[in-house]
């Protein structure tokens, strides 16, 4: 049973391009939670989605950034026209049922720079 | 109010030592306090939680110490080893609003031989 895969690893986009983050949840998963990791910064929550609906998005920035959850296909973060301080690497972390006390499972990240 | 203070920010500690990491937080909704242990290039794992009406959460070398009335907790590491050395992060929630996970900075560990 593979785990939460993200795609890509590593990440490098120039000012103002677009970056898409992939994350397929592990199988039996229908909960996705994106967090950001800033440089000797703990997690901050951005988003939260079940296929098809995001939940909550209370973290994640008013303007620019995009999540998804569609019903065939991984969990997709979108950030677009990106800027130096979009650079952090992104977690994706998916639960059989809602929150955390179904078990949280991280997968290893997609960092970003942007140069 | 929903931050959670961790500290010390880096901790060095002997082979065979005890090393103890200590949260602290605000908000008495919380109810549901897991510890986080991340490798570098990996993405956390959870290592063990705790709820408060439990003081104490033992899991092999790994110890979790709750004290309600002070908000705050800690993770104890006995005999740590080189193999702990990693960025153990503490963490809380509330069943009210169970996709909000609140973490705290973190704090990097190195277990010297």
């Amino acid at each position: 049973n593979a785990g939460v895969m993200q795609n890509p690893r590593h990440l490098v986009r120039r000012r103002g391009q677009e970056a898409r983050l992939r994350c397929s949840p592990m199988k039996g998963h229908s909960h996705v939670y994106w967090y950001r990791q800033l440089p000797e910064e703990g997690l901050k929550f951005m988003v939260y989605l079940q296929k098809e609906n995001i939940i909550d998005e209370s973290g994640m920035p008013k303007e620019r950034f995009s999540a998804e959850f569609p019903k065939e296909g991984p969990s997709i973060l979108r950030i677009q026209q990106v800027v130096r301080g979009d650079s952090a690497a992104y977690f994706c972390a998916s639960s059989p049922s809602a929150g955390i006390y179904g078990g949280y499972t991280f997968g290893s990240g997609t960092r970003l720079t942007v140069v | 109010q929903q931050q959670v203070k961790q500290s010390p920010q880096s901790l060095i500690v002997q082979k065979g030592g005890i090393s103890i990491i200590n949260c602290a937080y605000e908000n008495t909704a919380f109810d549901y306090f897991p510890w986080y242990q991340q490798f570098p290039g990996k993405g956390p794992a959870l290592l063990i939680a705790i709820r408060p009406d439990v003081s104490e959460k033992k899991e092999g070398r790994f110890t979790i110490s709750f004290n309600k009335s002070a908000k705050q907790f800690s993770l104890h590491i006995m005999d740590s080893q080189p193999g702990d050395s990693a960025t153990y992060f503490c963490a809380a929630s509330m069943e009210t609003s169970y996709d909000k996970v609140i973490f705290g900075p973190g704090t990097s560990l190195s277990v010297i031989p």
